[in-house]
This record gives structure tokens, sequence and C-alpha cells, in this order.
């Protein structure tokens, strides 16, 4: 499979919990975009990447969020202290860079906090 | 600020009918790209189509067609002769097209086609 690959699928964690998620991205994307998707919602920007930096950041991404991609190939999204209205679903997208203006989805990650 | 918007939240047609999502944006950037992804129910987010501002050229594909209208900020997805596959959350987004890939994504359209 060569596509955009997110683990784990389904996440159940208690609040106050810390819970980690990776996404590998197609091969040789050098960007790496996190969204998130709540109910009924189409999905919010959280934050991406080019290679291992983080450029961008949206405001939805507190301090109790944090990205990383060391060296530049896979990516996690860690949660820490989680909330009931962290409770998403969270989609993680690769694309070949700049000039070309396409991203691929993975399946996503769902998370239920209880 | 951007902002796209689906006013149909829900659409149910009989296989066969021909459907139209609409999708308005508003942006203040001259350039930007418009897309269409289809959520079926496993999540995954498939890639339909991407058009620049500068293209107002209608595409078809297949049994997918899209319209783009400037003047009315506007970009209506067809689906010709349905199919039960189709069922899907469809979403509009747009990209201000300042290089950063910044989807800015509407509410989603859900489709079921009835048999």
């Amino acid at each position: 499979d060569t596509g955009v690959s997110q683990d784990p699928r389904h996440k159940i964690t208690k609040r106050g919990q810390n819970v980690t998620f990776r996404c590998d991205p197609i091969s040789e994307h050098n960007r790496l975009y996190w969204y998130r998707q709540t109910l009924g919602q189409g999905p919010e920007f959280l934050t991406y990447f080019q290679n291992e930096a983080q450029l961008e950041k949206s405001r939805l991404l507190s301090d109790r969020f944090s990205a990383e991609r060391p060296k530049g190939s896979f990516s996690t999204l860690e949660i820490q202290r989680t909330e009931q209205g962290d409770s998403a679903m969270y989609l993680c997208a690769s694309s070949p860079g700049t000039g070309v203006l396409l991203a691929f989805f993975g399946q996503g990650t769902r998370l239920t906090v209880v | 600020a951007q902002k796209v918007t689906q006013a149909q939240t829900e659409i149910s047609v009989v296989e066969k009918e021909d459907v139209t999502l609409d999708c308005v944006y508003e942006t203040r950037d001259t350039t930007y790209y418009l897309f269409w992804y289809k959520q079926p129910p496993s999540g995954e987010l498939v890639f339909l189509i991407r058009r620049n501002s500068f293209d107002e050229q209608n595409e078809i594909s297949g049994r997918y067609s899209w319209n783009f209208q400037k003047s009315t900020s506007s970009f209506n997805f067809t689906i010709t002769a349905s199919q039960v596959v189709d069922s899907a959350v469809y979403f509009c987004a747009l990209d201000s097209g300042a290089g950063s890939y910044q989807l800015t994504f509407g509410k989603g359209t859900k489709l079921s086609v009835i048999p």
C-alpha cells in the first residue's frame, strides 16, 4: 500500500490521559499536514511540515498538542491531558511539495475521550 | 478570512438521477484553488478535482462535472446518473494559493443514493 498510513485507526482514552498518533506519508512527499474533523463538520487545519520543519500552526493547536516530524519522514501528533472536546477524527495528509498543490489524505485516527 | 458554504446538509436521490452539490466560497485572494473531496464511510478523504482561480472552464470526468463561476463565487459539482457507490459526504474546499495548502473546508453534503 503506497498511500498515507495512520495508526491507530481508533483510540479510546480516559480524560486526562496522553495519546499519540502516527502518520506515515507517501514516500518522497516532503509536505505533511494534520487536520481535525469533528462530527458533522469539515476538516480543520492544525499544522503542517515541510520536511522536518513545522512551518505553520493553527490557533486550534493548543499547548496540549504537539506534533513532530523527525528526519522528515513519519510524523506524530501527541495530545496531553486529553479532554472530551478532543474527541474527533485526526486526519493526516501529504503532498509532493511546492508547485504541486495536491494532498492525499489517510484514513484518519478516530479519538474518543471518555 | 476565507469561508466555504455548502448549504445542502443532506441530499437523497434515487439511483440514476442527476444531482448537483452546491459550493459557495469567500476569499479576498486573487489567486486561489478550489477542491472537491469525497469521504466514504471508511473516513478517507478522496481527492476528486482541483481548480485554480484563473481557469473558469467547466470540467467533465466521466459522470462527474464541475461548474466554476467566479462571478457568483460558486464551484458546483454534478453527478450524472448517480449510483449507490456515490453515497458519501462530499466536501468543497478552498486554498488561498499562498502555497501553504491550508485548506478551508465546507461542512460537507451527505449524499444518499437509494437503489
